[in-house]
């Protein structure tokens, strides 16, 4: 019963790297998130997708970008990664009603120097 | 503008006491608030969930008020244990294909 499952679980980036986090789900939910967790700014959502081939912007998108190519994956890019962006990210899911709960995974810890 | 409050960063408490956490919300119409808690190093973990049109909300020793009057709810555990020390989030979702918003979270420890 693996849940969502994040990789990788720690990094270490250069600035200006790329890299890909890559989030899978197998309870066949259609709404797909991607959230930030930085000390004393609680979760922040960067993107999200409500089904496959949809994504969306969330309130923190800059620098990032998505990808729901089949519906049990959600890929968030990095193209040119900067200190900012050091933090945890965190991946979740939900059913499309809205009245149930999310399923994050064990959160990235992305630390770029 | 938007904005989540979880009344304060930190709150400790005896062990036995019951604890009372509170997330206020401004410019929000939810339909619905939920409750998580986020162990060191993990995902949070969903606890529950109140329906706009709902007063209360109960699980084993958790117990959930929702005052839409106030734009407020209050999160409680009684009979405080060790093992409850963690942080808990408040996240709430508007009627729509609109994501969870969550509070900062408030970092709640039992002294034993």
């Amino acid at each position: 019963n693996a849940g969502v499952t994040q990789t990788p679980k720690f990094r270490v980036l250069k600035t200006g790297q790329s890299m890909t986090l890559l989030c899978a789900q197998d309870m066949n939910h259609e709404y797909m998130y991607w959230y930030r967790q930085d000390p004393g700014m609680g979760l922040r959502l960067i993107h999200y997708s409500v089904g496959e081939g949809t994504t969306a912007k969330g309130e923190v998108p800059d620098g990032y970008n998505v990808s729901r190519l089949k519906k049990q994956n959600f890929l968030l890019g990095l193209e040119s990664a900067a200190p900012s962006q050091t933090s945890v990210y965190f991946c979740a899911s939900s059913y499309r009603d809205k009245n149930t709960e999310a399923f994050f995974g064990q959160g990235t810890r992305l630390t770029v120097v | 503008s938007q904005k989540i409050e979880q009344n304060s960063e930190a709150l400790n408490i005896q062990e036995g006491k019951t604890a009372t956490l509170t997330c206020n919300y401004t410019n929000y119409s939810p339909a619905y608030l939920q409750w998580y808690r986020q162990d060191p190093g993990r995902g949070p973990v969903f606890l529950l969930l109140i329906r706009e049109n709902e007063k209360e909300k109960r699980k084993e020793r958790l117990k959930v008020t929702f005052d839409t009057t106030l734009k407020q709810s209050l999160f409680h555990i009684t009979a405080s244990q060790p093992a409850d020390s963690a942080t808990y989030l408040c996240a709430l979702a508007v009627s729509g294909n609109t994501p969870l918003v969550f509070g900062k979270g408030t970092r709640f420890s039992v002294i034993a």
